[in-house]
């Protein structure tokens, strides 16, 4: 199985500043006859299901605010809110679906 | 807009059996796949098995193959999970989850989940 690892296990974060979650797989998500990485990043608040954020590494689920993005390639990931809001405040999780799917740990986000 | 709702959680004995439902509605139920993801208390999310859209193919976890069964009905828009063999380790919220297209994996949309309580 691909292990998924996310840094850091919690961080704080100001209103309005921005808030970086790494996001590294034992080994490359890149498809190479697609040229497609296969990760995708969830959004959990406390006592709701998780919510797609994005997939593709980089393509942002429709109605997912701007300040979500996503970057990175092979294994090396990163969930990016650009102007934290005080509604972000959640657990965010990683996913590798180049193989049967396995999550990060997760990584727990608040307010500073 | 879609919406999953899953059902028959509940507390079981170990090594009995439980299935859990998921209703579909707000979308062409029969045009993607769909999943079970649990999520034990206070950890975090598990996949646990896969059914392509006409239920043609199944995928499972290693931790629950040989003992759970995932199935479906396109004309009544259902979502099932036979669980057999059920251990302390099975405890969990059940989520029912609606594919990104038919086995791609991404799981988009998400109901609210059931709770399954192994315990004797």
């Amino acid at each position: 199985d691909i292990v998924m690892t996310q840094s850091p296990d919690s961080l704080a974060v100001s209103l309005g500043e921005r808030a970086t979650i790494n996001c590294k797989s034992s080994q490359s998500l890149l498809y190479s006859s697609n040229n497609k990485n296969y990760l995708a990043w969830y959004q959990q608040k406390p006592g709701q299901p998780p919510k797609l954020l994005i997939y593709w590494a980089s393509t942002r689920e429709p109605g997912v605010p701007d300040r979500f993005s996503g970057s990175g390639s092979g294994t090396d990931f990163t969930l990016t809110i650009s102007s934290l809001q005080a509604e972000d405040v959640a657990v965010y999780y990683c996913q590798q679906y180049y193989s049967p799917p396995t999550f990060g740990q997760g990584t727990k986000l608040g307010i500073k | 807009q879609v919406q999953l709702v899953e059902s028959g959680g509940g507390v079981v004995q170990p090594g009995r059996s439980l299935r859990v439902s998921c209703a579909a509605s707000g979308f062409t139920f029969g045009d993607y796949g769909m999943h079970w993801v649990r999520q034990a208390p206070g950890k975090g999310l598990e996949w646990v098995a896969t059914i392509s859209y006409d239920g043609s193919n199944n995928y499972y976890a290693d931790s629950v193959k040989g003992r759970f069964t995932i199935s479906r009905d396109n004309f009544r828009n259902t979502l099932f999970l036979q669980m057999n063999s059920l251990r302390a380790e099975d405890t969990a919220v059940y989520y029912c989850a609606k594919d990104l297209l038919d086995t791609a994996m991404v799981f988009c949309n998400w109901g609210q989940g059931t709770l399954v309580t192994v315990s004797s």
